[in-house]
């Protein structure tokens, strides 16, 4: 089975960084990645898919990228409503194994 | 909007079961897979169980498990009462943790485009 791994496990950034969290497939996964946030105490949330396409609605500060095996997702600018830990998963074929996820703080 | 409400967790013994609902409004749910995703405390995602559509135009309703509960759990949907279950035997104190469902986004893989606030499932003596 592919394995999704997640760096780095939690990052602390100011309020206007640029925040990079980078997602290693095992295997290709052609551009099936998705990326999740999920706020404190909160349900995730789809935030990206198709490894760069926005879902609607999110900010663009948000970008994706990357194909077969490495991506990555950018927040251009960190906001302080950007707390919260990002998860990516595979999605092309069960199983649909995540990423250990990354916890976003403000510094 | 499409809307998920799961129920049906609490506190249970090891070795007992219990079983978990979620109730879909806001879209035709016999068109559409559905998944459990569970979360450990303070841990993170582990998808759980999938199950097709079964509205008879090709989606056959076919089940797909983690290793982890394979055996033990049965993910099984009510099309007529727009329902998703997740039958949970022989439960285990590291089968606690919060169970989520969520909608499968059709035609985009395993994508999942929606998902409930979750029910919280408790495995102690």
């Amino acid at each position: 089975d592919i394995q999704m791994t997640q760096s780095p496990s939690s990052l602390s950034a100011s309020v206007g960084d640029r925040v990079t969290i980078t997602c290693r497939a095992s295997q290709g996964i052609s551009h099936y990645l998705a990326w999740y946030q999920q706020k404190p105490g909160k349900a995730p949330k789809l935030l990206i898919y198709a490894a760069s396409t926005l879902l609607s609605g999110v900010p663009s500060r948000f970008s994706g990228s990357g194909s077969g095996t490495d991506f990555t997702l950018t927040i251009s600018s960190l906001q302080p409503e950007d707390v919260a830990t990002y998860y990516c998963q595979k999605y092309h074929s069960v199983p649909l194994p995540f990423g250990g996820g990354t916890k976003v703080e403000i510094k | 909007e499409v809307q998920l409400l799961e129920s049906g967790g609490g506190l249970m013994q090891p070795g007992g079961s219990l079983r978990l609902s979620c109730a879909a409004s806001a879209f035709t749910f016999s068109s559409f897979a559905m998944t459990w995703v569970r979360q450990a405390p303070g841990k993170g995602l582990e998808w759980v169980a999938t199950i097709r559509g079964s509205d008879g135009s090709g989606s056959d309703g076919s089940t797909f498990y983690a290793d982890s509960v394979k055996g033990r759990f049965t993910i099984s949907r009510d099309n007529s009462r727009n329902t998703l279950y997740l039958q949970m035997n022989s439960l285990r104190a590291e089968d606690t943790a919060i169970y989520y469902c969520a909608k499968v986004w059709t035609g985009n893989g395993w994508l999942l485009d929606y998902w409930g606030q979750g029910t919280l499932v408790t495995v102690s003596s």
